[in-house]
């Protein structure tokens, strides 16, 4: 069974541009998480979906956006880019229980997109 | 939010048993815990997860007391593939409106 893909793995951007990082998760999982991880703030939660919609935000301002598509691929988007945007983004995906979206408990995470802006 | 304090480092040497403790003073009723390793470059991995007293799978065991405001992942004979950060994440990760909180993680550094 393929593992949480996340592309692309490596981008470098300038200030001011704006990026968008794709998910796909493990097959028949449905919810798919965001985190941001720098090594002054950690690991920041960004948001979550499920079916095709953002059921929870962590603090991060509104450049930072996403959706989740029908067949539960995710993106996220950045725009107008900051330096302090610089950070490995992870996608993490996890299995519901049936149509109330509770989830088993257990994230399975990609390798990451590492962006760098300059 | 669960606010979690854990180690920032640990040293150990390889074979010995090493254990981890988070704190969780704030950790609430419908809050599980949950343990991820994690090597550079890559994404976390899930290690164990509990909601009280113990929990073993084949790689751990994780302890929690009765007031469940900390608990302790015990790493039983560690080897130096072993040395990673380990996260404790407190939350109600079951629930469908969850906030996460993760450690600030604990370098583990395993010694020849």
């Amino acid at each position: 069974k393929a593992g949480v893909t996340q592309t692309p793995r490596y981008l470098i951007k300038t200030r001011g541009q704006q990026v968008t990082l794709s998910c796909s998760p493990i097959s028949g999982h449905r919810s798919v998480s965001w985190y941001q991880q720098t090594p002054g703030q950690g690991l920041q939660f960004l948001f979550e979906y499920f079916s095709e919609t953002q059921r929870n935000k962590g603090n991060f301002p509104g450049r930072f956006s996403g959706r989740q598509f029908s067949n539960s691929r995710s993106e996220m988007n950045v725009s107008t880019l900051e330096l302090g945007d610089s950070a490995l983004y992870l996608c993490a995906s996890s299995l519901v229980f049936g149509e109330s979206g509770k989830n088993t408990g257990e994230l399975f995470f990609g390798e990451g997109s590492r962006l760098t802006v300059l | 939010l669960a606010k979690t304090t854990q180690p920032i480092s640990m040293d150990s040497y390889e074979g010995q048993e090493v254990n981890i403790t988070c704190s969780h003073n704030n950790i609430a009723t419908n809050d599980y815990i949950t343990w991820y390793q994690q090597f550079p470059s890559q994404g976390p991995r899930f290690i164990i997860q509990g909601y009280k007293t113990k929990v073993t799978n084949e790689v751990a065991s994780l302890f929690i007391p009765a007031d469940r405001k900390s608990s302790t992942l015990s790493l039983p004979r560690v080897s130096l593939s072993d040395t990673a950060v380990y996260y404790c994440l407190v939350g109600d990760i079951r629930g469908s409106a969850r906030q996460l909180t993760f450690g600030s993680g604990t370098q583990l550094t395993v010694l020849p």
